[in-house]
């Protein structure tokens, strides 16, 4: 069974401070997607990454960056010298590539950024 | 703009309305989503239509009966819920759907529906 875990329900963090948000995945399947989203409060969950099981090499896309480790079956995402606007919740999600159309989410982390 | 938009936005019935939440996509895509966001739990994949064919329906209660005209435009048509059936319901569409070869998956989403059942 596939599954997500975002251990950190709730995050605040002074503007300008750097932050991680954890993600923990658990899957059998050796081909897979790991996705981070955001949800701002207009409701909408905006793409910001997808990364394949073969491809363990970190990504860095501005003041965002994501750290993949399948020994530790872990897809961080770090944002530098938060802004308010980073102010949203964040969902990892899973998708196997076999079996049926789906992304697995985890209960999302909510990071509040005070300026 | 997201390319997926969905009306209406906010929406309040009582037990034994019927009413329906609508969903369109602007980007062409050929494979779409109903999804259920309730306070403190996951994401829940509702129903999955590809090229207008439902594929997926994961176990969801008759109460809820979606249709999809064609790739562009995806209906959930509400009849008799319940309190706990309250909650922001997501559109999302993707290029393909199915596992295909070449879908890596990315879903693009509709900024909800949000639905108190009285």
């Amino acid at each position: 069974a596939q599954k997500v875990t975002q251990a950190q329900t709730e995050i605040s963090v002074v503007e300008k401070e750097d932050v991680t948000l954890d993600c923990v995945y658990e899957t059998r399947d050796t081909t897979y997607y790991l996705f981070w989203y955001k949800q701002p409060p207009s409701g909408e969950l905006v793409f910001l990454i997808r990364r394949n099981s073969f491809d363990e090499q970190n990504e860095i896309s501005g003041r965002y960056s994501w750290n993949f480790q399948k020994s530790t079956s872990s897809f961080n995402f770090t944002i530098t010298a938060s802004q308010v606007v980073d102010s949203a919740v964040y969902f990892c999600a899973l998708r196997i590539k076999t079996g049926a159309n789906n992304l697995f989410f985890g209960t999302g982390t909510r990071l509040t950024v005070i300026p | 703009e997201t390319g997926v938009t969905q009306t209406p936005r906010h929406l309040v019935m009582g037990m034994t309305n019927k009413k329906s939440l609508k969903c369109e996509q602007h980007l062409g895509h050929n494979a779409m989503y109903w999804y259920k966001q309730s306070a403190k739990k996951p994401l829940e994949l509702m129903f999955v239509y590809n090229f207008k064919e439902q594929t997926e329906n994961n176990s969801v209660p008759s109460r809820f009966s979606p249709e999809c005209p064609n790739s562009s435009h995806l209906f959930l048509h509400l009849h008799t819920l319940q309190p706990e059936d309250s909650a922001l319901y997501l559109c999302a569409s993707s290029q393909r759907g199915g596992g295909l070869a070449g879908d890596t998956g990315e879903l693009f989403f509709g900024e909800g529906s949000r639905l108190t059942v009285l």
